[in-house]
């Protein structure tokens, strides 16, 4: 799978936006951008995927680059629950790839 | 089910035995994944199926460990003459279908403890 790169932690403050950075630079077209994070204690849980249009969904918004090499996960209003290591995942649509293949993702800490 | 369940969700075991993790994926999932955490470390992918074949065995750190897959959906993880190095959170995932379109739901995991 090609690298991703995130930041090992960020923090935001309750109740305002959080954004989170991924750099994809060597990302194929075939390429699909994954967000999973996993709460403390947790198995990780999917946010999000797409192409290469921007994506919405009741838990977060990805906004993704024009050319890709970059993507953005958007947590609109943070809260304490939303405290977890989040992580940005690249899958390759073509068939016997199967593998997701965690990195280790940005630690996100929410400040009441 | 309504999420993927998993059990035992604690299992304390001593060196050298054998231990059976169980995978209940959701239903009419039929690819099925296993990973392990150890301890403030990340997840490490072991194997995966499509429906009861699994074409990639490469995770499976030994030949101590084996998985099988019956009917399409429960799914056991084997764990021979277990070690204190296995000691982890053993977690199974399963999607919709076969490819990377679709998302991944996870269980909670089993956590496996080798004393």
């Amino acid at each position: 799978d090609a690298k991703t790169t995130q930041p090992n932690s960020m923090e935001s403050n309750e109740e305002e936006p959080v954004h989170l950075p991924c750099n994809h630079s060597t990302i194929s077209g075939t390429d699909y951008i994954h967000w999973y994070r996993q709460l403390p204690s947790q198995g990780p849980e999917y946010v999000i995927h797409g192409l290469t249009s921007n994506v919405n969904n009741r838990m977060a918004s990805l906004a993704i680059a024009e050319d890709r090499k970059s993507s953005t996960l958007i947590l609109h209003r943070a809260t304490l629950r939303d405290a977890a290591v989040y992580y940005c995942i690249l899958r390759d649509d073509g068939f016997g790839n199967e593998k997701l293949t965690f990195g280790t993702g940005t630690r996100l800490t929410i400040i009441p | 089910g309504a999420g993927v369940s998993q059990s035992p969700s604690n299992k304390v075991t001593e060196k050298g035995k054998d231990v059976e993790l169980r995978c209940d994926p959701i239903s009419g999932h039929t690819a099925l994944y296993w990973y392990r955490q150890s301890l403030g470390q990340g997840l490490e992918f072991l194997i995966y199926f499509q429906g009861n074949s699994a074409p990639d065995k490469s995770g499976l750190p030994s030949d101590r460990f084996s998985a099988e897959r019956t009917g399409g959906s429960v799914s056991t993880l084997t764990i021979q003459r277990t070690q204190q190095e296995d000691s982890a959170v053993y977690l199974c995932a399963s999607s919709l279908v076969y490819g990377q379109r679709y998302g991944y739901t996870f269980g909670s995991g089993t956590r496996l403890t080798v004393v």
